[in-house]
């Protein structure tokens, strides 16, 4: 069964300075990748996904994300935050092997940004 | 731009009862899941749904839970008996064919007393 982790729970970064969010999973095969994130109240909104090609994929919102399978990374990146990147993140894999029904989440990494 | 949608937004029932949770997913998709989110913790798979039928649940989905496309437009998730552990948000999700994401809509807040 796939897994994945995000290792920081919280993360206070400064408005305008860069962004890494990271992200290991853990499947035997190539897996099918996603960020989304979650504002207060709010439903999940995909920022990038992952299937196949380039391993550097542009989203939405300045965010990118870059696939690494020798390290089974998935990390989020943006080069200057703003206040309003204020939120949670959740990274996502889906296995291709069942024909992708189901996406397992990690458990998020919160994100606080300072003026 | 088309999005899913989850009806109602905070639902609050006492233990023991039985609950409905609607969901419209997006109209020209095919896939369509419930997952949930206890406080504080990961969202969680349930369950999916495909051409009428269970494709796939998880161990949490048992006998107490059960989902339905009634017409052609809704999707629905029933909780038979509630329990206080079954207080959480729940999401709807679809996609498409082939392969491409899946959309969430904005969530249903359950609160079992």
């Amino acid at each position: 069964a796939q897994s994945v982790t995000q290792p920081d729970i919280h993360i206070t970064v400064s408005e305008g300075a860069s962004l890494e969010l990271r992200c290991n999973y853990s499947y035997g095969a190539t897996p099918y990748l996603f960020w989304y994130v979650q504002s207060p109240g709010q439903g999940l909104q995909l920022l990038l996904k992952y299937f196949s090609g380039d391993t550097l994929v542009q989203g939405i919102k300045g965010f990118e994300a870059e696939f690494k399978r020798s390290q089974s990374s998935f990390n989020l990146r943006k080069p200057s935050v703003h206040w309003s990147d204020a939120a949670e993140y959740f990274c996502a894999v889906g296995a291709a092997d069942s024909g992708y029904s189901t996406l397992t989440f990690g458990k998020g990494t919160m994100l606080l940004v300072s003026p | 731009e088309p999005e899913v949608t989850q009806t109602p937004s905070h639902q609050v029932t006492q233990m023991g009862q039985e609950v409905i949770l609607r969901c419209v997913p997006i109209s020209n998709h095919l896939y369509f899941y419930w997952y949930r989110q206890i406080l504080g913790q990961k969202v969680e798979f349930l369950v999916s749904f495909y051409n009428n039928e269970i494709s796939e649940k998880s161990e949490i989905f048992d006998d107490q839970f059960s989902v339905e496309r009634p017409d052609g437009s809704n999707f629905t998730l029933k909780i038979r008996s509630t329990k206080l552990e079954d207080s959480a948000m729940y999401f709807c999700a679809s996609r498409g064919q082939g392969l491409s994401e899946q959309y969430f809509g904005p969530g249903t807040r359950l609160t079992v007393t």
